[in-house]
């Protein structure tokens, strides 16, 4: 099945860009993936889904400062004109059949 | 608007088993696959297994095999996580969540989430 891999941390200042990675795992290089946001304390939260082509469709509400992309086996989440509110954890997720996979999640700080 | 509304905390002791729900509203229950996910404190999101309300089949992560039952009651659009056996480690917010459907009705990626419910295993 595959695995999925991020940076644990990452930070950016105020008002600029930040781009995340996830990498899929050998030979799973072709996988949707999807981008989920966990604010503090709360639920996670669906942000968009991300296909090979590098297109992506969000999720109802997801700012236009999000965007993905993909270059290979990386899939990128993207973030512009950083809030204080986008400061949380980010998970990708993908699926095999009936197997779930998340990757270990990065941790935004907003400077 | 979907919604996924989940039970209310729990404590437990170890051995016990508990059993949390989650309601679903604002769309056919049936054509969505449910799953869930917990997340130990300040750790990161581990999936447990998926269940197709339609069917009621399921399918469990290895970690979980042999002590976790998913079910669902289509009469209330209700799905259950019933974790048996339970251990300190176990202590952990629980969350459901649904999942897209592709062109074959087949579950994708987690579109909407319930808001989670707190499981504390202790003695």
């Amino acid at each position: 099945q595959p695995v999925l891999t991020q940076s644990s941390s990452a930070s950016a200042s105020l008002g600029s860009s930040v781009k995340l990675t996830c990498t899929l795992s050998s030979g799973h290089s072709s996988y949707i993936i999807a981008w989920h946001q966990q604010q503090p304390g709360k639920a996670p939260r669906f942000l968009m889904k991300l296909e090979e082509s590098g297109s992506y469709d969000k999720g109802s509400g997801v700012p236009d400062r999000f965007s993905g992309s993909r270059s290979g086996a990386d899939r990128y989440l993207s973030i512009s004109n950083l809030q204080s509110q986008d400061e949380a954890d980010y998970y990708c997720e993908t699926w095999d059949r009936n197997t779930r996979v998340f990757g270990g999640g990065t941790k935004l700080t907003v400077l | 608007q979907v919604q996924l509304v989940q039970s209310g905390a729990e404590v437990k002791k170890p051995g016990a088993s508990v059993k949390v729900s989650c309601k679903a509203s604002g769309y056919t229950f049936v054509n969505h696959y449910i799953h869930w996910v917990r997340q130990a404190p300040g750790q990161g999101l581990e999936w447990m297994g998926i269940i197709n309300p339609s069917g009621g089949t399921t399918a469990y992560a290895q970690n979980f095999q042999g002590r976790v039952t998913m079910t669902r009651d289509t009469s209330t659009s209700t799905v259950h996580m019933e974790l048996s056996s339970l251990r300190s480690d176990d202590t952990a917010v629980y969350y459901c969540g649904r999942l897209a459907s592709d062109r074959t009705g087949a579950g994708t990626f987690s579109d909407y989430w319930g808001q989670g419910t707190l499981v504390t295993v202790s003695s």
